[in-house]
């Protein structure tokens, strides 16, 4: 069964403080994503890779950047996090193929509260 | 930027009704469609996905595309207290032939169903 294990269900911190949220997947798939979802905006994709080392920009990067060392796991960082940054984070995972059914998979998310 | 639009609702229907969410999209070249259910506090999960003209059956739950239209739905025969939730529709797009498996999601439609 599919599954997107990320490390924190719930999450405080203070305005400042360099934040690392992890997110590992044992599907061995290639492309990885981070999400935000904040009530009335949906949800926006902050940042994905498509291969270890390998990152993109999602549609609001700012305040962000990522790591991904190794295939499985895909690591969102708020190098100093700010009160707009308290946020559910979710995380998800696909497979690359090119086919047309490459559904994501999310984990449970982080409600993260900078303080 | 590519759009995906849906009636955010509430969507409010009675135990045994069918449930009818829309979703409509601008880029043309778009492959797959796959339609999420949140629960609230939840993460998405995903419910089906189509990529072919016509419907698609699973269960209580039927997706319907029409590509000439840029126009996907999801019915939900026989609603059920249990299905009250947000739904939120995503779409693959053809963007340079990438596979990198990037879905744009619509803000969500709020389903609520009364016993």
């Amino acid at each position: 069964d599919v599954k997107v294990t990320q490390s924190s269900r719930y999450l405080v911190k203070r305005t400042g403080e360099k934040v690392f949220l992890e997110c590992v997947q044992d599907m061995d798939h290639e492309n990885m994503f981070w999400y935000r979802q904040d009530p009335g905006l949906g949800l926006r994709l902050i940042y994905f890779s498509y291969d270890v080392k390998m990152k993109e920009k999602g549609d609001i990067p700012e305040g962000y950047s990522v790591s991904r060392e190794k295939k499985e796991r895909f690591s969102l960082i708020l190098e100093s996090a700010s009160t707009n940054q308290t946020s559910m984070y979710l995380c998800a995972s696909s497979r690359t193929a090119r086919g047309y059914n490459q559904p994501q998979h999310f984990g449970d998310g982080t409600r993260l509260s900078i303080l | 930027q590519k759009e995906v639009e849906q009636n955010s609702g509430p969507l409010s229907v009675p135990e045994g009704a069918i449930a009818s969410l829309n979703c409509t999209y601008s880029d043309r070249g778009s492959q797959s469609f796959f339609w999420y259910r949140q629960y609230s506090g939840k993460s998405p999960e995903l419910i089906m996905f189509i990529y072919s003209n016509g419907d698609k059956e699973d269960g209580r739950f039927t997706a319907q595309l029409n590509k000439a239209s840029q126009y996907v739905s999801l019915l939900i025969r026989d609603s059920q207290p249990s299905d009250s939730a947000t739904y939120l529709c995503a779409v693959k797009a053809l963007s340079g032939g990438s596979t990198l498996g990037r879905l744009y999601f619509g803000r969500g439609t709020q389903l609520t169903v009364w016993p």
